[in-house]
């Protein structure tokens, strides 16, 4: 079964700190995904990698950054945090051979007060 | 541009009922359709796809509608038990059922009563 693990479930971070979300998924996935929930807007897509070292921009990456430096591991930056990056994320990943549905670790509850 | 939409936030059903879910969508180049159920503090997890070859598919008591001719689709859940309560996220992809780029709807939320 596949596992995609988030390092953190809660986090409260300062305005102005820089923030480090780790993901680690289990299944060699080559895929990985990174994604921000908001009451009334939906997941929307921050950044996804479809290789080590390999990065592109979703549909909102101002203010964050990731570096996949191994396979397995996907880390969203938040290179200097401030109160609207106040989110659910969610690390997702999923394979390249055939049809492969995301999977999504359980998230981490972000507060930057 | 929204380009997946669930115009409906919330519905809610008597158990044993059925519970329909709808979703749709503008992008005439999308080809494959997910839903996925998410729970309170889990991640979103994949419940059944459609690709557009199809109208219809089928998984135990969830069954996915598709009507491309008018954008549509739905998520049928018969009959509805009170562990189906969740957010529900309809998804939509380009390019041969690969979940590169899925463009997620808003949610629905899905209260089914005892």
């Amino acid at each position: 079964d596949v596992k995609v693990t988030q390092s953190s479930r809660y986090l409260v971070k300062r305005t102005g700190e820089k923030v480090f979300l780790e993901c680690v998924q289990d299944m060699d996935h080559e895929n990985m995904f990174w994604y921000r929930q908001d009451p009334g807007l939906g997941l929307r897509l921050i950044y996804f990698s479809y290789d080590v070292k390999m990065k592109e921009k979703g549909d909102i990456p101002e203010g964050y950054s990731v570096s996949r430096e191994k396979k397995e591991r996907f880390s969203l930056i938040l290179e200097s945090a401030s109160t609207n990056q106040t989110s659910m994320y969610l690390c997702a990943s999923f394979r390249d051979r055939g049809f492969s549905p995301l999977h999504f670790g359980n998230g981490t509850r972000l507060t930057v007060t | 541009d929204q380009q997946v939409k669930q115009n409906s936030p919330s519905l809610s059903v008597q158990e044993g009922r059925i519970s329909i879910l709808n979703c749709d969508y503008t992008n005439s180049m999308f080809d494959y359709f997910l839903w996925y159920k998410k729970y309170p503090a889990e991640g979103p997890t994949f419940l059944i796809s459609i690709s557009s070859i199809k109208d219809k598919n089928e998984d135990g008591r969830f069954t996915v509608f598709l009507n491309k001719s008018a954008k549509h689709l739905s998520l049928h859940i018969v009959p509805s038990q009170p562990g189906d309560s969740a957010v529900y996220f309809c998804a939509a992809s380009e390019g041969q059922g690969g979940s590169e780029k899925l463009v997620f709807g808003k949610g629905m939320k899905l209260t089914v009563n005892p």
